[in-house]
């Protein structure tokens, strides 16, 4: 068990609905991570925050957005989901940035 | 732009039976060089981190080694459940401060009693 927990464990949407995946952080950790992982893509990296503020981004689509909240838990919104966007998505954190990131248990989003 | 590259795709062993994983990468600058080993369905759990050419770390059956070009994992005399996909990731410096993770695709592993 990491410490970093991920909320819902599945969730199953028609295509152009809208969804809220939530991550609450190890204990004391400032930066929060979010990734997909699909099977021909592997890993990839999303966006990234520390202690409230978005730090960086990477291939996030402008459909999806995410924020970080003062008790450091995040959400990440996905919106008019389209069937490409069936993945696991990850949220990982750690202490400081540059640290280890330690990996929830995921999101598994089946988009139909 | 940072890449990772993980070889073999898929490695069969036999239990008892020792061999190396490898990671190539090309980064602007290494920060440090992870290694994770993730379960069918869960999240990728932390092996490793080396920072610097000539490091290695080891734990139980598990060594991994680091040189400027590519890193290893060799595992020795593995157990059934050492079955898993080994990941690679490499943390660049600098980028305008990201600190994200670039991944490789990963190393099956199955081993086989």
């Amino acid at each position: 068990d990491s410490g970093v927990t991920q909320t819902p464990k599945h969730l199953i949407t028609a295509t152009g609905q809208r969804v809220t995946l939530r991550c609450s952080p190890r204990s004391g950790d400032l930066s929060v991570y979010w990734y997909q992982q699909s099977l021909d893509q592997g890993l990839q990296f999303l966006i990234q925050y520390y202690n409230g503020e978005e730090r960086a981004k990477g291939n996030i689509l402008e459909r999806f957005s995410a924020q970080q909240f003062p008790d450091l838990h995040s959400e990440l919104n996905l919106s008019s989901l389209e069937l490409g966007d069936s993945a696991l998505y990850f949220c990982a954190s750690s202490a400081n940035r540059g640290e280890t990131q330690y990996f929830g248990p995921g999101t598994r989003l089946l988009v139909l | 732009e940072d890449q990772v590259t993980q070889s073999p795709e898929a490695l069969r062993l036999q239990e008892g039976e020792s061999s190396s994983l490898n990671c190539s990468y090309t980064v602007s600058g290494l920060r440090g060089l992870f290694w994770y080993r993730q379960d069918p369905g869960k999240g990728p759990e932390f092996l490793f981190t080396l920072y610097s050419a000539g490091e290695e770390k080891e734990k139980e059956r598990l060594k991994a080694t680091l040189t400027k070009k590519e890193s290893f994992l060799h595992i020795t005399a593995p157990k059934p459940e050492d079955s898993a996909t080994y990941l690679c990731a490499v943390q660049a410096q600098g980028e305008g401060g990201s600190e994200k993770l670039v991944f490789g695709k990963g190393t099956k592993l199955t081993v086989n009693p």
